[in-house]
């Protein structure tokens, strides 16, 4: 399966914790995604890199979440002092440039602060 | 606040049955429109798409209804299956890839 693949697929951390997640995008695609998704709510978007530039970031993206993509492959995405206001489900996605292209979503972290 | 609206927030269907879910929209600059399937458990998968320049594009036993002057669109399901069964959600584009969601609609097709 050549998807987007993330991980951990859970995590559960307590209140304070410094968490950090992973995403594989698809190979040949230069644009990445994250997204938040909370309980009975659709995806929000939280920010996206080109390559390895971060072109745009939400307002839902404090001070305390960072997401990186250093050589423009495989992203991650940090939550300092976590709240349990960040359980979620975190997505990512990715496409290329052509804009008949979709976003491909991978299956999600799921992640719980106690 | 929400820049698309979408309902029923959830529906009850039979097998054989047609499913239909509604979403509105307020920013004119949207340009592309698409819904996507969530079972529990994975991440969103795109059924079908459109852009504004047509009013309807029909993909198997799915098929988007777009209204540009009421900035409506909605999704139906024909001759609904069980594995049907999901979360639909809609959404909708200015930017390539920046989705704004609906907040979704749980379908369960009963036997």
């Amino acid at each position: 399966d050549t998807g987007v693949s993330q991980n951990p697929r859970h995590k559960i951390t307590k209140r304070g914790q410094n968490v950090t997640f992973r995403c594989d995008p698809i190979s040949e695609h230069n644009r990445l995604y994250w997204y938040r998704q909370t309980l009975g709510q659709g995806p929000e978007f939280l920010t996206y890199f080109q390559n390895e530039a971060q072109l745009e970031k939400s307002r839902l993206l404090s001070d305390r979440f960072s997401a990186e993509r250093p050589k423009g492959s495989f992203s991650t995405l940090e939550i300092q002092r976590t709240e349990q206001g960040d359980s979620a489900m975190y997505l990512c996605a990715s496409t290329t440039p052509d804009l008949a292209s979709p976003l491909h979503f991978g299956n999600g972290t799921r992640l719980t602060v106690t | 606040q929400q820049q698309v609206k979408q309902s029923p927030q959830s529906l009850i269907v039979q097998k054989g049955g047609i499913s239909i879910i509604n979403c509105a929209y307020e920013n004119t600059a949207f340009d592309y429109f698409p819904w996507y399937q969530q079972f529990p458990g994975k991440g969103p998968a795109l059924l079908i798409a459109i852009r504004p320049d047509v009013s309807e594009k029909k993909e198997g036993r799915f098929t988007i209804s777009f209204n540009k002057s009421a900035k409506q669109f909605s999704l139906h399901i024909m001759d609904s299956q069980p594995g049907d069964s999901a979360t639909y959600f809609c959404a909708a584009s200015a930017s390539w890839g920046k989705l704004q969601f609906g907040a979704g609609t749980q379908v369960v097709v009963t036997p």
